[in-house]
């Protein structure tokens, strides 16, 4: 079925970088873009941005500026997001989730990565 | 940014009563050109990722139960379950997708009383 996968937790130092992976399958990965969110312990959804998949294009939220790469693979319908500069308030479960076809909203997520920042 | 406020923040339902959340843009997120409202609702529950309930303000996802409706228009939006169900209990975000960045509501906790 129609699906994203994302690698799996990480452990990052304060300063590091992470990047985490998406992996579509069952749909054409370049007609939909693929939106990144976070959520951090106990909190709410924060948009990060996102890619499309087929020129590459990116747009994020302001917050993230200078710290946030997204990118794509099409030969293997996979996303990634690198978050540098890590602090600790970046301690999360990041979620890659694709643009909904007919509207902006977002119809499937990938299962989420748990990224922990701490030294 | 438009920024999303729900309420409440969290809410107590008995099982087969109605369940009602609001939620409320800074600016209107209703798109003239085409009437479309630029809102959706998700569901999530423990240790899971959100679902996607409702787009487009008011259009269910397939295979979302007919219990769950969504209305409003412009900046004021509404969330209803008509007949809460156990497997209802979640904590439910709208969010805009009008411009970026797309912001969430702070999400409100639905339970059973």
């Amino acid at each position: 079925q129609v699906q994203l996968v994302q690698s799996g937790a990480e452990v990052k130092k304060p300063g590091a970088s992470v990047k985490v992976s998406c992996k579509a399958s069952e749909y054409t990965f370049t007609g939909y873009y693929i939106h990144w969110v976070r959520q951090a312990p106990g909190q709410g959804l924060e948009w990060m941005g996102w890619i499309d998949p087929n020129v590459g294009d990116t747009d994020f939220a302001q917050r993230f500026q200078g710290r946030l790469t997204m990118t794509r693979d099409t030969s293997t319908s996979t996303a990634y997001m690198e978050l540098s500069s890590l602090r600790s308030d970046d301690t999360a479960v990041y979620f890659c989730a694709r643009g909904h076809g007919d509207s902006g909203a977002f119809d499937i997520w990938g299962q989420g990565a748990m990224v922990t920042v701490s030294s | 940014d438009i920024v999303m406020t729900q309420s409440p923040d969290s809410l107590a339902v008995s099982l087969g009563e109605r369940a009602t959340i609001n939620c409320k843009s800074s600016q209107t997120i209703l798109y003239r050109s085409n009437n479309n409202n630029f809102l959706a609702w998700y569901q999530q529950k423990p240790r899971q990722p959100p679902k996607l309930l409702i787009h487009w303000a008011s259009t269910r996802e397939p295979g979302v139960p007919d219990r769950f409706s969504g209305s409003g228009s412009g900046t004021d939006f509404t969330l209803t379950i008509s007949s809460l169900q156990a497997e209802d209990v979640a904590v439910y975000y709208c969010q805009h997708y009008y411009s970026t960045p797309y912001t969430f509501g702070q999400g409100t906790r639905l339970e059973i009383k």
